[in-house]
């Protein structure tokens, strides 16, 4: 089964700072992938950032990075630049791996890691 | 387009009663699926559908009956709801090919079960 942990429950930064959420993952399986969401307080689930078991290059996407350590299966994201705007919950997530068919599409969460900007 | 739509926003329920969260989306994925959020827990699956006419059970379906008549609805139904239902449910869709790259979710439907 899969297995998404994020050890930090609430991070602080201040502002115009980079900001690193940690990830680390559970998979036995070596095709799979790994997003990044935030929901702000008005509680809706925002895409930020998905990175391929395959894919060579860190994904980026604007100030967020992933920083994809395969071997240590962590996949921590990094806020650069922290804005006001960033203070929400952020979820790490990965995709199960494909079904018979080759599709795949559920997801497993973390359980989150609340970001606090500072001005 | 609208992307994932839920309604209701907001719904508050007596034990035992029964109702349906309605999600639509409009960007004809093939995969639909029900999570809740609870405190704490992150978001848990409880119901997904590949496709018109095919559904499965996530981690936690106990409880919910989902059905899939078309490629655009997939409703979560409570037959009997208990108060260990109070949660926030998030529908979600994808094209679900291999490699898709995003879940669209729903804005979430803020359920509580007295």
């Amino acid at each position: 089964a899969q297995k998404i942990t994020q050890t930090q429950p609430g991070m602080f930064v201040q502002e115009k700072e980079a900001v690193t959420l940690d990830c680390t993952y559970d998979t036995s399986d070596q095709s799979y992938g790994l997003f990044w969401y935030k929901q702000p307080s008005s509680g809706e689930m925002i895409f930020l950032i998905y990175q391929g078991s395959y894919d060579e290059q860190n994904a980026t996407e604007g100030r967020y990075s992933l920083n994809f350590q395969k071997a240590r299966k962590s996949a921590n994201l990094v806020i650069s630049a922290s804005q006001l705007g960033d203070s929400a919950m952020y979820f790490c997530a990965m995709r199960d791996p494909p079904n018979s068919g080759g599709s795949n599409y559920k997801l497993t969460f973390g359980k989150g890691t609340l970001l606090t900007v500072n001005p | 387009n609208a992307g994932v739509t839920q309604t209701p926003k907001f719904q508050v329920l007596k034990t035992g009663q029964s109702m349906t969260l309605q999600c639509a989306q409009d960007m004809n994925h093939e995969y639909m699926s029900w999570y809740r959020q609870d405190p704490g827990m992150g978001l848990r699956l409880i119901h997904y559908s590949v496709g018109a006419g095919i559904t499965d059970q996530g981690e936690v379906p106990n409880g919910y009956n989902v059905s899939r008549s078309t490629t655009e609805d997939f409703p979560l139904r409570l037959l009997s709801a208990a108060p260990s239902q109070t949660s926030v449910y998030f529908c979600a869709s994808s094209y679900g090919g291999p490699g898709s790259r995003e879940q669209y979710f729903g804005p979430g439907t803020r359920l509580t079960v007295t």
